[in-house]
């Protein structure tokens, strides 16, 4: 069965510092996999996506993340963290069935970023 | 519509009272999901539609819970006899059809059971 696991609840930066947010998954089959942001009192936004080709994905905002697929990861990073980049990132791999793909998530690490 | 619509987005009811959640997909998306989440349970998937169909309810907690899908388009989702557990933000969420598509979220009904 497919699981998704995100190293650390909480993660704090400095502004201008890299952010590094792990994500670890399980699966038997190819995963598609995703990362969200959830700012407070909003809905989930898709930051980035893998699903076949380059392992290097960028998404929004100057995120990316690199499937690789002998450490079953998909870290995270941007190089410069942002005031407001502050907000709740998940992880998410894609459980494929029915025409279609569930997304399971992890727990979800929350983005601290102080001046 | 240009985005997933959800009603309403805050809902306060007394514990034993009926409520209806509705959702809204994207124009056009045959793929529907109902998430649920809590403080400190992150999100929890509660029900997959595919058309009109359900062919996952797994994720339903209990039999208090149900969702429909009419016309390949809106879904409510009912939960009976609220109980303060209860207590979440609903999301639901919509893609096309197809492997790897974008799955795409409303901005969540908040539900609070007194």
């Amino acid at each position: 069965a497919q699981s998704v696991t995100q190293l650390g609840s909480h993660v704090s930066v400095s502004e201008g510092a890299l952010v590094l947010l792990r994500c670890n998954y399980s699966s038997s089959v190819p995963p598609y996999l995703f990362w969200y942001v959830q700012y407070p009192n909003q809905g989930l936004q898709l930051l980035l996506k893998y699903t076949t080709g380059a392992t290097l994905v960028k998404g929004i905002n100057g995120f990316e993340a690199e499937f690789k697929k002998s450490e079953t990861s998909f870290h995270l990073t941007k190089p410069s963290a942002h005031m407001s980049d502050a907000a709740e990132y998940f992880c998410a791999v894609s459980v494929i069935y029915n025409q279609g793909g569930k997304l399971i998530f992890g727990q979800g690490t929350e983005l601290s970023v102080k001046p | 519509g240009a985005g997933v619509s959800q009603s309403p987005s805050n809902k306060v009811t007394e514990k034993g009272k009926d409520v209806e959640l509705r959702c809204d997909p994207i124009s056009g998306h045959t793929a529907l999901y109902w998430y649920r989440q809590s403080l400190g349970q992150g999100l929890e998937f509660l029900i997959y539609f595919q058309g009109n169909s359900a062919p996952d309810k797994s994720g339903l907690p209990s039999d208090r819970f149900s969702a429909e899908r009419t016309g390949g388009s809106v879904s409510t989702l009912t939960i009976q006899r609220t109980q303060q557990e209860d207590s979440a933000v609903y999301l639901c969420a919509s893609s096309p059809s197809g492997l790897g598509n974008t799955i795409y979220f409303g901005e969540g009904s908040w539900l609070t059971v007194v």
